[in-house]
């Protein structure tokens, strides 16, 4: 089946700092990929998405590379704010299924200090 | 164009009663997603629906819970006979059919 994993967190920056956050993935077909956030009291938010292959999901300084040779897609952000505090939920939907559900990792909690 | 609106925000219910969590999806949205979110894990996809149909309820428990996605007003999430366990955020997501989809804010259940 499908699955997802995300490196073990939580994960606590300086401000300005270099993020990286890991991310495996298992799926049968070509799945799409996503990376969400959630901030405190608060749903998902789609932070970017890539579709296939070596595409590069980009939003709010974040990016994420589809790397199928070694089915990850890892997020990657220059520098960190204050602001970034949340936790990220790396997910895969299974494009070739009849719907699209998603699966999450379990999620990595990120604070950022001033 | 109002976002994918879920409520209450909070419930508390206590052992044994019924917990009815609704959630309205965006404008034009026909496809309604529930996920669970148990503390300190990621989200687990309970039930697909379209107007009127369930599509894939492989995330459901067997027992206690049903969902339904009427021709008319939201999608309802309902647990019967509640018990601790149950406590969690459900989450409610609609899209349109392509990938990536957007969520409400969910509703925090407690059982006392």
């Amino acid at each position: 089946g499908n699955s997802v994993t995300q490196m073990e967190g939580p994960v606590t920056l300086s401000e300005e700092a270099f993020l990286t956050i890991n991310c495996t993935y298992t799926a049968t077909g070509y799945p799409s990929l996503f990376w969400y956030v959630q901030y405190p009291g608060e749903g998902l938010q789609l932070l970017l998405k890539a579709t296939k292959a070596d595409d590069k999901g980009s939003n709010k300084g974040f990016e994420a590379t589809y790397r199928k040779e070694t089915t990850s897609f890892h997020l990657e952000k220059g520098s960190v704010q204050v602001s970034d505090s949340a936790v990220y939920f790396c997910a895969l939907s299974d494009a070739t299924g009849a719907n699209s559900k998603l699966t999450f990792g379990k999620g990595i909690t990120l604070s950022v200090r001033p | 164009n109002a976002g994918v609106m879920q409520n209450p925000r909070h419930l508390v219910r206590r052992r044994g009663q019924e917990a009815r969590l609704r959630c309205s999806p965006m404008k034009g949205h026909s496809h309604v997603y529930w996920y669970r979110q148990l503390p300190e894990e990621g989200l687990k996809f309970m039930v697909y629906l379209q107007k009127e149909n369930i599509i894939d309820e492989s995330g459901m428990p067997k027992e206690r819970f049903s969902a339904e996605f009427p021709k008319e007003g939201p999608s309802i999430l309902r647990i019967q006979q509640v018990v601790r366990g149950d406590s969690a955020a459900y989450f409610c997501a609609s899209s349109q059919g392509a990938p990536g989809y957007t969520f409400g804010s969910g509703t925090r259940l407690t059982v006392v």
